[in-house]
């Protein structure tokens, strides 16, 4: 059974800091991973799909590292804006069992201007 | 171009109930998957559809259901509702089955209350 761990749980930091938010997952016969993050009351956003074979992905001011015999994956955001408030999650995606795609519980983030 | 569509938004039930929600995925894509999101258990898969059949199922009761049609519309429905289904329940569309390199796009789900 697939467990994934955000670390850490909740995180606050002053605007135009860099950040790294942590994920960890028990089982690396992942297809993908996805990190998304969710504002209060709505559905999740997609911000960037790493493939298996791939170490990374960028887009803007955020990267994804995926570093899958270790079973890690690290969301790096560059320059931190009051506007990326929410919360994080990550998904690894496996490709046989009945859990298809496990979640963390996240990482709650706090941009302060 | 639209994005993932659920409905209702919101929708109180009192136990013993059923209840049926519906998700129109973004156009053109064939997958749908249904998660449970709660604030103890956080984000749970129930199952995947692909053109119209069941690829996935998560680790739920039977009260749990679903279907795809041929639009790729799909819906789920929950049988003899228990105070513990109060959730916000989410879908998810993507080009392709899970597990591929196309991305699951979410819509903002239906809050469901069980009284």
């Amino acid at each position: 059974k697939q467990e994934v761990t955000q670390i850490p749980a909740a995180l606050s930091v002053p605007e135009g800091e860099n950040l790294v938010l942590n994920c960890s997952f028990t089982d690396s016969a992942i297809y993908n991973l996805q990190w998304f993050r969710q504002d209060p009351g709505k559905g999740l956003t997609s911000l960037l799909l790493i493939q298996s074979s791939q170490r990374e992905q960028t887009s803007g001011r955020l990267n994804a590292s995926l570093d899958k015999s270790s079973g890690r994956s690290t969301l790096y955001i560059a320059a931190s804006q009051p506007g990326d408030s929410a919360t994080y999650l990550c998904a690894p995606s496996r490709g046989g069992g009945y859990q298809k795609v496990t979640f963390g519980i996240g990482t709650k983030l706090q941009v302060i201007p | 171009k639209a994005g993932v569509t659920q409905t209702p938004r919101y929708l109180i039930k009192t136990r013993g109930q059923q209840v049926t929600l519906s998700c129109s995925p973004i156009s053109g894509h064939r997958s749908v998957s249904w998660y449970q999101q709660t604030p103890g258990q956080g984000l749970q898969f129930l199952f995947e559809y692909f053109s119209e059949t069941q690829r996935n199922k998560g680790n739920f009761p039977g009260r749990f259901s679903g279907r795809q049609f041929s639009n790729s519309r799909s819906e789920m429905n929950v049988s003899t509702l228990e105070l513990g289904d109060s959730a916000l329940y989410l879908c998810a569309s993507s080009l392709g089955p899970l597990g591929g390199d196309q991305p699951q796009h979410f819509g903002d789900g239906t809050r469901l209350s069980i009284l």
